[in-house]
């Protein structure tokens, strides 16, 4: 079980929009604002895409977007391409103790 | 661009130790402010962070490995290590090591590791 919950699978058609949430809790999502998100494709180094909740860095397109609501952080992808298949999951600062926390993964899948 | 590559055995017999090494391109593991870093995915789960090295000496590693784990920097060769002892199967995971600067990371490939005899 992840520290930060997100659903298993999003599916998409190309164009469309979809959202992965990540849940966590006070002590780490709802406390601060270092949450980020990556891409990452099975036995290659995950890609950052999203940092403190809603900065892109440079090079990533701007279809992509990031949020916070309460203890839930989301990840939009807009106009979905194939290009976009892949697993994502989050990232949160949690203290000093325990550092980070992450999400188990969402697996993007699209039609 | 920083780069980081892990190394080491893939298959270790359970009560021993996990040795893993990562070595760094691109940057200097004596730069400052960096969190030269551990974490692991083990199959069908989530990530989970093991610990850090910072600033070349000081240490902070996940409460529940805490009594295990060992991280350590070899400046000669621009790396740093992982040790995990008493292993046990629950220890079966993708090792990555990372580079984070406090809000980001930037990742190795990973490196599978099995815990069997």
């Amino acid at each position: 079980q992840s520290a930060l919950t997100q659903p298993a699978s999003v599916s998409g058609s190309p164009g469309q929009s979809i959202t992965i949430s990540c849940t966590g809790t006070s002590s780490d999502v709802g406390n601060y604002n270092l949450v980020s998100w990556y891409q990452h494709h099975p036995g290659k180094a995950p890609k950052l895409m999203i940092y403190e909740v809603s900065k892109r860095p440079s090079g990533i397109s701007n279809r992509f977007s990031g949020s916070k609501s309460g203890n839930t952080a989301s990840l939009t992808i807009y106009g979905l391409q194939a290009e976009d298949e892949a697993d994502y999951f989050c990232c949160s600062y949690a203290g000093s103790s325990t550092s980070w926390v992450f999400g188990g993964g969402t697996k993007v899948t699209v039609l | 661009q920083v780069q980081l590559q892990e190394s080491g055995p893939g298959l270790v017999k359970p009560s021993e130790t996990l040795s893993l090494t990562c070595s760094v391109s691109g940057g200097s593991v004596t730069s400052g402010s960096y969190y030269w870093s551990w974490i692991r995915q083990p199959p069908g789960k989530g990530l989970e962070w093991i610990g850090y090295i910072y600033d070349s000496g000081s240490t902070n590693y996940n409460p529940s490995l805490k009594s295990r784990v060992t991280i350590s920097v070899d400046t000669s060769k621009n790396q740093f290590s992982l040790k995990l002892s008493s292993v046990t199967a629950a220890d079966t995971a993708v090792y990555y090591c990372a580079r984070g600067t406090g809000t980001t990371f930037a990742w190795g490939q990973g490196t599978l590791v099995t815990v069997s005899s």
